[in-house]
């Protein structure tokens, strides 16, 4: 079956550490999210991707970085600047560049949850 | 300032009761509009969504929305709750280069 797969679903971490989260997708999409879910905040977008090797910045990406080298495949790391790195994260693909009407239809992987001990 | 706003952080339904999680945007745009779906400590899935043609949008599992443009409004409904349906919804809000969602509604559903 086609989807998108986000692994751990759970990561503990200590203060200063870096650690990336994965996000594989065999949807054969072109663009890939990045998104950082707060209980009552709804979804804010850390970065995304509309085709290989190129990223941009969403709302909130200080602390955070990306790589996209290959088409299926967008991990997020979340570094030691980012100052309250316990969250969901929700990694997202869509068939196209989204932001035009009527394509933001996206397609989510189950999260990890990230907890800084 | 282009937003989206859910008028309700929770609500609690009996089975088999009516369903009602309200939704109103602002925008100068003429806007896309979605509903997703969040089961706990899961990704989310799309509902349904409004893309400019027929106002009256029905979704999965029996969940339909009515884009109401003079109220700036695009609630979601369904006629009878089942205990599956407790989850979190979202409603997000597309116009120009915006991707907006709005902060959740969180559905009970007691038996």
């Amino acid at each position: 079956d086609g989807g998108i797969t986000q692994s751990p679903k759970y990561l503990f971490r200590k203060e200063g550490q870096n650690v990336t989260l994965s996000c594989e997708q065999n949807l054969n999409h072109d663009a890939m999210y990045w998104y950082r879910q707060d209980p009552g905040q709804g979804l804010r977008l850390i970065y995304y991707s509309q085709i290989v090797n190129d990223f941009q910045k969403g709302d909130i990406a200080e602390g955070y970085s990306v790589s996209r080298e290959k088409k299926e495949s967008f991990p997020l790391t979340v570094t030691s600047a980012q100052k309250n790195p316990t969250a969901f994260y929700l990694c997202a693909s869509s068939i196209g560049p989204t932001f035009t009407a009527g394509t933001g239809e996206l397609f989510f992987g189950e999260g990890s949850r990230l907890t800084v001990l | 300032a282009q937003s989206v706003t859910q008028l309700d952080s929770h609500v609690s339904v009996s089975e088999g009761t009516p369903v009602l999680l309200r939704c109103n945007y602002s925008s100068s745009y003429s806007p896309s509009l979605f509903w997703y779906v969040q089961h706990p400590n899961k990704g989310l899935q799309l509902l349904l969504k409004y893309t400019s043609a027929a106002t009256l949008v029905k979704g999965i599992n029996g969940f339909e929305a009515e884009f109401k443009k003079s109220e700036t409004s695009f609630h979601l409904t369904k006629p009878s709750a089942h205990m599956s349906d407790a989850a979190e919804y979202f409603c997000v809000y597309q116009a120009g280069t915006a991707l907006i969602f709005g902060k959740g509604t969180t559905l009970s559903v007691s038996s």
